[in-house]
């Protein structure tokens, strides 16, 4: 079975520019959560989609959006890129929406912002 | 909100000894807690995890410890090898908060041949 494919891998923006980032969940897993990893501030979490609603949403500003589609695939968004975005930006599926159930990761996208 | 402390965060031991990392929650409504294992330009892997009614579980050379009056859950490594040697992740979810783990600040933990 495929795990979470995240593409692209990497990607430079520069200042104000805005980016898509995209993640395909193991086949027949359900719900997406995403996460970004910096050196300072560890994982932290962005939101989460299930059945193409967003169910929940960490403190990040609303420049960082998302949405999910009917084969459960997930796009982040963020726009007017700063600085302090450059990250590993993660994404997570699990099986079904139940409360709990463990989240396995993609391999990432590094985004890098000049 | 939820906030995990996870200590320490850095950790050398010899080829064969235990290590032991451990994490503090702060919110009492906290109900699973998953421990990740990240190499090196790698995705988090989860390597076992716990919910809260169940004090211990193991897996191999892996085990996991919850004490919910101290909201504090422990990994132990036995054993070590120097595969074992990446950061690791405690975490831990509120059962109302769907898709959100809490995650500590990482231990990097580093086996010596």
């Amino acid at each position: 079975k495929a795990g979470v494919t995240q593409t692209p891998r990497y990607l430079i923006k520069t200042r104000g520019q805005q980016v898509t980032l995209s993640c395909s969940p193991i086949s027949g897993h359900r719900s997406v959560s995403w996460y970004q990893q910096t050196p300072g501030q560890g994982l932290q979490f962005l939101f989460e989609y299930f059945s193409e609603t967003q169910r929940n949403k960490g403190n990040f500003p609303g420049r960082f959006s998302g949405r999910q589609f009917s084969n459960s695939r997930s796009e982040m968004n963020v726009s007017t890129l700063e600085l302090g975005d450059s990250a590993l930006y993660l994404c997570a599926s699990s099986l079904s929406g139940a409360l709990n159930q463990p989240q396995h990761f993609g391999d990432g996208t590094r985004l890098s912002i000049l | 909100g939820e906030n995990v402390e996870q200590h320490p965060s850095t950790l050398s031991v010899q080829e064969g000894d235990s290590a032991v990392i451990k994490c503090t929650y702060s919110d009492s409504a906290s109900n699973y807690f998953p421990w990740y294992k990240q190499e090196l330009g790698k995705r988090p892997q989860l390597i076992i995890d716990i919910r809260s009614n169940v004090g211990e579980k193991k897996d191999q050379r892996i085990a996991v410890t919850l004490n919910k009056t101290a909201k504090h859950f422990s990994l132990h490594i036995t054993e070590t090898q120097p595969e074992d040697s990446a950061v690791y992740f405690c975490a831990a979810s509120i059962g109302t908060s769907y898709g959100k783990l809490t995650f500590g600040q990482g231990t990097i933990l580093t086996v010596h041949p």
